[in-house]
């Protein structure tokens, strides 16, 4: 089945500056990649995803960008503010199982 | 998006009771739900999937007859908590995808195993 990697997981960045989140996947058939935002003991929120048939969407400060061939996609939030601090997920989904990476401890200090 | 309502969002039981956790879809069908634990700061786990009207898969090392899922109607998933321990406190999540790949979380039940 599919197995879902991601790193850091933890990542501390200075309020204005970039932060990166990678996460590589296994299943060569998984079409579908959302990245999710998770703040303490709430839901899981979407916010952004890509599909196969794309290399890079764009929303905002928010990228991410896929790579097929290498089976590893990436999180790139651009002037990150210190809201922007949560736990970030990435997932992978085939057929029809989404399967979340290990989360990243995104700490964005003023 | 589209919204998906679970809950209790925490409920308190004794050790060997049962409990029920309901998600509903509230805007769209439903076609799928999945299940979801998640311990203290870390990754969702997939419990199980199941689909409107059939029985639901299980991942690997999940028991059956201790998570009882049933998925009754195109808005409806229940989990059910049988015979509940300690070690089954945590946090249940569930999530439901309509037609398109996106799927929509419910806000989660903290579950406390007494």
């Amino acid at each position: 089945g599919e197995n879902v990697e991601q790193h850091p997981s933890t990542l501390s960045v200075q309020e204005g500056d970039s932060a990166v989140i990678k996460c590589t996947y296994s299943d060569s058939a998984s079409n579908y990649f959302p990245w999710y935002k998770q703040e303490l003991g709430k839901r899981p929120q979407l916010i952004i995803d890509i599909r196969s048939n794309v290399g890079e969407k764009k929303d905002q400060r928010i990228a991410v960008t896929l790579n097929k061939t290498a089976k590893h996609f990436s999180l790139h939030i651009t002037e990150t503010q210190p809201e922007d601090s949560a736990v970030y997920f990435c997932a992978a989904r085939g057929f029809q199982k989404l399967v979340f990476g290990t989360g990243t401890r995104l700490l964005v200090s003023p | 998006g589209a919204v998906v309502s679970q809950h209790p969002s925490r409920v308190i039981c004794k050790s060997g009771t049962s409990v029920k956790i309901e998600c509903r879809s509230l805007d769209f069908q439903a076609t799928t739900m999945f299940w979801y634990r998640q311990f203290p700061k870390k990754s969702l786990m997939l419990m199980a999937t199941s689909n409107e009207g059939s029985k639901a898969t299980y991942e690997q090392g999940v028991e059956k007859d201790k998570f009882l899922i049933n998925h009754a109607s195109l808005t409806l998933s229940t989990l059910t908590v049988t015979s509940a321990h300690p070690e089954d406190s945590s946090f249940y999540i569930c999530s439901a995808r309509g037609d398109s790949p996106e799927a929509f979380f419910g806000q989660g039940t903290r579950l406390t195993v007494v």
